[in-house]
């Protein structure tokens, strides 16, 4: 299996911050790298695939970066409905295709 | 507009039969390259990959539990249908359904490019 290990596991933020998460692969997945958003209660929402390819109607101030084993989500500035929790997933192979444990985003 | 939706039991006995259906519209299996997939949460963990169809019926499971699931789907009723056997307390979790788009890279051959849309879950709790 493919691992995906993210980090931090949890962090808090301020409207208005800047905030990064980073997603590690246990082997290189090339940009087979999407990224989720995930509310208590709601679907997950498709932010970004490709590793830096913004789902259309996904806000500008989400963007993604990488290849390889590192990847970063980024959001430029941190807005209320922005806390919950992000996980990233591979795509490049199917034994299974994982999703990283997650990040979570509270309010400093 | 894409949508999916799942439905099914709410409480499955340990040992039972747990079958989950995924109703969709504003796609079809008889366009080339549509797929799609369940996925689950246990409460309070990650999201867990489970299986995939595409519209040429390919079917994908997840290894660990490849010999309890089956995935089937109707093309003429718009839906998929998981089935996954001998339940168990630990497969308790909120299953959801979701597109995808079957994509191609030239190093690793065919892969779903994401998925894009899901439905709302459905939690099956797992208790005798």
């Amino acid at each position: 299996d493919i691992q995906m290990t993210q980090s931090p596991s949890s962090l808090s933020a301020s409207v208005g911050d800047r905030v990064t998460v980073t997603c590690r692969a246990s082997q290189s997945i090339r940009s087979h790298l999407n990224w989720y958003q995930k509310k208590p209660g709601k679907a997950p929402k498709l932010l970004i695939y490709a590793a830096s390819t913004l789902q259309i109607g996904v806000p500008s101030r989400f963007s993604g970066s990488g290849s390889g084993t590192d990847f970063t989500l980024t959001i430029s500035s941190l807005q209320p409905e922005d806390f919950a929790t992000y996980y990233c997933q591979q795509t490049y192979s199917y034994t299974p295709y994982t999703f990283g444990q997650g990040t979570s985003v509270d309010v400093k | 507009q894409i949508t999916l939706k799942e439905s099914g039991p709410t409480l499955v006995k340990p040992t039972q039969t747990l079958t989950l259906t995924c109703t969709f519209s504003g796609f079809s299996f008889r366009s080339s390259g549509v797929g799609v997939a369940w996925i689950r949460q246990p409460p309070g963990k990650a999201l867990d990959w489970l299986a995939l169809i595409y519209w040429n019926d390919d079917k994908l499971y997840s290894p660990s539990l490849k010999s309890r699931l089956t995935i089937t789907k109707d093309t003429s009723r718009n839906q998929v249908v998981l089935r996954m056997t001998d339940m168990d307390p630990v497969d308790t979790a909120t299953y959801y359904c979701a597109h995808t788009l079957r994509d191609y890279d030239y190093l690793t051959g065919y892969y779903p490019r994401s998925f894009d849309y899901w439905g709302q879950g459905a939690l099956v709790t797992v208790s005798s």
